[in-house]
């Protein structure tokens, strides 16, 4: 019972291709963050949803879009991919109680641009 | 099965003294260790991390503790200042180092007090 989970797992792709990674979480939480994690293992945060309306839209390109179908959803859909597009993206749901914060990670999706 | 595990949800610590957060994992496939803080609202951010041939690494008042045969780490904050209020996530790797992906715990929340 994975409490988020992300698909594919690996992808690998030809540039210029237009690509989608979902994220589906069973918590009940409203709100959902997609992350970029870079070579060096910094992880960017690039959009969060809360009950599927964007609260944070961090400075990607616009080639990069979410899309909330539902709370338990968001996805990340792709356009136009480039080779500096190459990361692990991964998503993530947020439990807020009170002031405490509980983030819970997905797997990863591991994204290569060839 | 959580392979990586923050068993304590949140820690209150006064400020000045000493900050120590565990991490467990299952997995004896990881050989890097990584630990990230982050603030609400934001995406966490790289604190310092440990390769598996290490026992201790240090950085400034943070320093991290391997104990490969317990499948134990720890982070050490010491002195705990106001703005190490965070929360703290362990993450795991084991693809030797590489940015081929982390399994996070689900963080502790430190809390300073003045």
């Amino acid at each position: 019972d994975t409490a988020v989970s992300q698909t594919p797992k690996y992808l690998v792709t030809q540039m210029g291709n237009d690509k989608s990674i979902k994220c589906e979480q069973n918590l009940g939480h409203d709100t959902m963050y997609w992350y970029k994690q870079d070579s060096k293992k910094f992880l960017k945060i690039m959009f969060s949803y809360n009950n599927k309306e964007l609260i944070i839209n961090e400075t990607v390109p616009n080639r990069f879009s979410p899309k909330s179908p539902d709370k338990a959803h968001l996805n990340l859909h792709i356009n136009s991919l480039e080779l500096g597009d190459s990361a692990v993206y991964f998503c993530a749901s947020n439990e807020l109680a009170g002031y405490q914060e509980t983030q819970y990670f997905g797997p990863g999706t591991r994204l290569l641009v060839l | 099965d959580q392979q990586v595990k923050q068993n304590s949800p949140s820690l209150s610590v006064q400020e000045g003294r000493i900050s120590i957060l565990n991490c467990d994992y299952t997995n004896s496939m990881f050989d890097y260790f990584l630990w990230y803080k982050k603030y609400p609202a934001e995406g966490p951010t790289f604190l310092i991390s440990i390769s598996s041939i290490k026992d201790k690494n240090e950085d400034g008042r943070f320093t991290v503790f391997l104990n490969k045969s317990a499948k134990h780490l720890s982070l050490h904050i010491v002195p705990s200042q106001p703005g190490d209020s965070a929360v703290y996530f362990c993450a795991a790797s084991d693809s030797g180092g590489g940015a081929d992906g982390l399994t996070f715990g689900k963080g502790t929340h430190l809390i300073i007090q003045p």
